[in-house]
């Protein structure tokens, strides 16, 4: 299993410019989210998924949006990018909701700089 | 809102030495916690999880314990090696999780 995959590893955009961070999974896992991780901050949930073709807002939405029209993929988009989405983006995957016994499991981050 | 706290930021020991990481917490409605390890520039990787039911978990030489009742995780790790700095996060579940912002840890030889 290669687990939870992303890509790019690292992107730099303008502001204004419009991109999509890739994130897969082959563990069959029903439950996908996606963080962002800023100095000082730590990590924050921006979407997740319950499964195929359900997403919800996690605590810092604004500026992404997503979609999951399979069980093994879960892209970020943003529309227009801004400085302030200057950040590291973590993919992680699990079996069940937070709030079950589950482990989430992390992809190795995309690393996003926006000038 | 959930605000999760790990106190230190920071911190050095010489290699050898037992040490104990903190996590509090704000509100005790949690369904588990759990502890991760961060290399820089790297994912985040499982350590324990701790369901809201139980006081402990071992893993080798990572020993986590809960006290939901006071908002209170700690993280315990004996006979520390060069291998075992990075940063540790901890992370608690309600209806999402909720990370603290880590202590970075720095085993010197």
């Amino acid at each position: 299993n290669a687990g939870v995959t992303q890509t790019p590893k690292f992107q730099v955009l303008k502001t204004g410019q419009s991109m999509t961070l890739q994130c897969a999974q082959d563990m069959n896992h029903e439950y996908m989210s996606w963080y962002r991780q800023d100095p000082g901050m730590g990590l924050r949930l921006i979407h997740y998924s319950v499964g195929a073709g359900i997403t919800d807002q996690g605590e810092v939405p604004n500026g992404y949006n997503v979609s999951r029209s399979t069980t093994e993929d879960f892209p970020l988009r943003l529309l227009s990018a801004a400085p302030s989405q200057t950040s590291v983006y973590f993919c992680a995957s699990s079996t069940g909701l937070a709030g079950v016994q589950e482990t989430q499991y992390f992809g190795p981050g995309t690393r996003l700089l926006v000038l | 809102k959930q605000e999760v706290t790990q106190i230190p930021a920071a911190l050095s020991v010489p290699e050898g030495e037992n040490l104990v990481l903190n996590c509090s917490f704000t509100d005790s409605a949690i369904y588990n916690l759990q502890w991760f390890r961060q290399d820089p520039g790297k994912g985040l990787t499982s350590l324990l999880l701790i369901q809201s039911s139980q006081r402990e978990q071992t893993s080798g030489r990572l020993n986590a314990s809960l006290d939901k009742s006071s908002g209170r995780s700690t993280l315990y790790i004996a006979a520390s090696q060069p291998g075992d700095s990075a940063t540790y996060l901890c992370a608690v579940s309600g209806n999402q999780f909720y990370f603290g912002t880590g202590t970075s840890l720095t085993v010197i030889p």
